[in-house]
């Protein structure tokens, strides 16, 4: 059973751009979440989509946002970056989220420059 | 605010000793459960074990087990007979039962010396 896959896995991008992450989650999976791992900050919940719909968003300004299509897979997207946004982007898929294990993917690697 | 503390940001330990990684947490939910995650070099996050708030008994897997004190908020790692393969980052964290968030602790780094 192929795990998560999340693309790319390193990324450079350019202050002011916006950049597109991809996460496929294990299949059958309905849930996945987003989180942010920074040196400073640790690992910061973004946001959970479950079955196309977001359930669930933590603090973090409009820029970020994401999406679920219908075969669950998700992106997320940053716009207009800054050096701040600079982290591993990791990605967690569940069967149903909540009272299921989550497994994660290796994650994207963003460098703002 | 629900909240996860590891207060050690490194240890290092020998090879096949025991070694003990602290985590305290701060909640006002009655359900919900606790883990550990190891992440190796190589990024991917890894669920090392799990504890129901529930449950009484100590979570054990193989040479992982943990210290559940629940009055006291506090949820250890204990690892047993130490391998170089568990030189990693461990993250301790928690999840509200009715909720799919998780809150992760800053992580301990964890050297094994040969």
């Amino acid at each position: 059973k192929a795990g998560v896959t999340q693309t790319p896995r390193y990324l450079i991008k350019t202050r002011g751009q916006q950049v597109t992450l991809s996460c496929s989650p294990i299949s059958g999976h309905r849930s996945v979440s987003w989180y942010q791992q920074t040196p400073g900050q640790g690992l910061q919940f973004l946001f959970e989509y479950f079955s196309e719909t977001q359930r669930n968003k933590g603090n973090f300004p409009g820029r970020f946002s994401g999406r679920q299509f219908s075969n669950s897979r998700s992106e997320m997207n940053v716009s207009t970056l800054e050096l701040g946004d600079s982290a591993l982007y990791l990605c967690a898929s569940s069967l149903e989220g909540k009272n299921t294990e989550a497994f994660f993917g290796q994650g994207t690697r963003l460098t703002v420059v | 605010a629900q909240t996860v503390t590891q207060s050690q940001p490194e240890m290092s330990v020998q090879e096949a000793e025991t070694v003990t990684l602290s985590c305290t947490y701060d909640t006002s939910e009655s359900d919900y459960y606790l883990f550990w995650y190891k992440q190796p070099p190589s990024r991917q996050m890894i669920l090392v074990i799990r504890q129901e708030a529930y449950k009484q008994q100590n979570a054990t897997e193989n040479r992982f087990s943990v210290n559940f004190q629940k009055a006291a908020k506090s949820f250890s790692l204990k690892i047993s007979d130490s391998q170089l393969g568990d030189a990693a980052m461990y993250f301790c964290a928690y999840r509200v039962n009715r909720d799919d968030k998780i809150i992760f602790g800053k992580g301990t780094r964890l050297h094994i010396l040969p």
